[in-house]
């Protein structure tokens, strides 16, 4: 059974850069069946696309986050990241990573997901 | 960018079927899934590829989609079923890849 798992700081300065890792067990990063996402919620609001990452180091990101967004992975120890910089507290939110299929485009495996609050 | 629009809220009494409505431009043209979103829980997938159930979803839900609407349907709605529902698609016409609609707040009356 494939688990996510989402760590990092839950309190960022506005301004600074939001940086979180999600771990993956019981299943390859590597294994090129999949896309690494991650999707965040404000409080209260919907869910919203960041982007995602293949195992190879391909990306793509909503193109409304594009400018602030990095997605990376580290295939050595099955970990995959985001840092999204200059943010207000209009980026505070929940963080979720996820998992959906290099062939089809369902989220079957979340993590718990993180919430992280821009504030000074 | 493709929008997802769904309605803010549903209630339905117990027993009876709600249904979640996700248009979309031509959305019969792309697949479709649903999530259910309890408070503080992760979105869970419900339905995939417009009527498709992951394995321990009950078949009380079901999905269908056509022209520019696509539904989620619960049938015999039970009091466990109140929750947040999801649309989502991916849209390989633009960047903007993965789009979700903006959420149904389902109330078991």
């Amino acid at each position: 059974q494939v688990q996510l798992q989402e760590s990092g700081p839950g309190l960022v300065k506005p301004s600074q850069t939001l940086s979180l890792t999600c771990t993956v067990s019981g299943g390859s990063i590597s294994s090129g069946d999949y896309y690494w996402s991650w999707i965040r919620q404000p409080p209260g609001k919907g869910l919203e696309w960041i982007g995602y990452i293949y195992y190879s180091g391909s990306t793509y990101y909503n193109p409304s986050l594009k400018s602030r967004v990095t997605i990376s992975v580290d295939t050595s120890k099955n970990q995959f990241s985001l840092k999204l910089s200059s943010v207000t507290a209009a980026d505070t939110a929940v963080y979720y990573c996820a998992r959906t299929g290099y062939s089809s485009s369902w989220y079957n495996y979340w993590g718990q997901g993180t919430l992280v609050t821009v504030s000074s | 960018s493709y929008v997802l629009t769904q309605p803010p809220s549903v209630s339905v009494a117990p027993g009876q079927t709600a249904r979640i409505t996700c248009g979309g431009n031509n959305i019969g043209s792309k697949s479709v899934h649903w999530y259910q979103q309890k408070p503080g829980q992760a979105p869970v997938l419900v339905v995939y590829d417009d009527s498709d159930r992951p394995s321990g979803i009950p078949e009380r839900f079901s999905g269908s989609n056509s022209g520019n609407t696509a539904t989620l349907t619960i049938s015999r709605v039970e009091a466990g079923d109140e929750a947040d529902y999801y649309c989502q698609v991916w849209d390989s016409s633009s960047d903007h890849r993965e789009v979700f609609g903006g959420g149904t707040k389902l109330t078991v009356l």
